[in-house]
């Protein structure tokens, strides 16, 4: 059963564009939803992550929207560069307990960002 | 902050050998560690959860006997492949949690031949 569902699968964006990604949970005992960016041959990395208390975080280009009553969240890459291509991974996990903060990962979106 | 390492960054062994990838948290100690294989074009997959001082939890398909976890130091996590097989050829990525947050190493790519 695959908790989280991320979708585009692929996704292609001119330079400059806004890149959205989205995913719907199922678990209501999810309370944190980080992303993540990875590169080919590398580890994933943390880009933003946030908690179901807020609608909406913003760090630099990147922008985590989310709708707790409609179990969704989504990414907003604004300006998408070249440098942006890359996979992204939503996931989810629980803080709260004693669930160690496994993360249940969405199937990833690659994108890429036509110069 | 918040460094993960793993070795080594790639390795080639035979058929029917054993292989021993090292996870370490270089700048933090880590309770809690875990453990993901990744295939192509395909998300993280996670494998265990590895406790310092205690066994590892294994994730349901996972067989315990053939990817033994040790978690003897808070910055030292180390997945064995035994008896390793082509189709354990993989990506595999370690991360250490820190603050509540997991930092992933930069991955270990196993080609059994």
């Amino acid at each position: 059963q695959q908790q989280v569902k991320q979708s585009p699968q692929s996704l292609i964006v001119q330079k400059g564009g806004i890149s959205i990604i989205n995913c719907a949970y199922e678990n209501t005992a999810f309370d944190y939803f980080p992303w993540y960016q990875q590169f080919p041959g590398k580890g994933p990395a943390l880009l933003i992550a946030i908690r179901p208390d807020v609608s909406e975080k913003k760090e630099g280009r990147f922008t985590i929207s989310f709708n707790k009553s409609a179990k969704q969240f989504s990414l907003h890459i604004m300006d998408s560069q070249p440098g942006d291509s890359a996979t992204y991974f939503c996931a989810a996990s629980m803080h709260s307990g004693g669930s160690n903060y496994k993360l249940t990962f969405g199937k990833g979106t690659l994108l890429t960002v036509n110069p | 902050g918040a460094v993960v390492s793993q070795h080594p960054s790639w390795v080639i062994c035979k058929s029917g050998t054993s292989v021993k990838i090292e996870c370490r948290s270089l700048d933090f100690q880590a309770t809690t560690m875990f453990w993901y294989r990744q295939f192509p074009k395909q998300s993280l997959m996670l494998m265990a959860t590895s406790n310092e001082g205690s066994k590892a939890t294994y994730e349901q398909g996972v067989e315990k006997d053939k990817f033994l976890i040790n978690h003897a130091s808070l910055t030292l996590s180390t997945l064995t492949v035994t008896s390793a097989h082509p189709e354990d050829s993989s990506f595999y990525i370690c991360s250490a949690v820190r603050g509540g947050e997991q930092y992933f190493g930069p991955g270990t790519r196993l080609t059994v031949t």
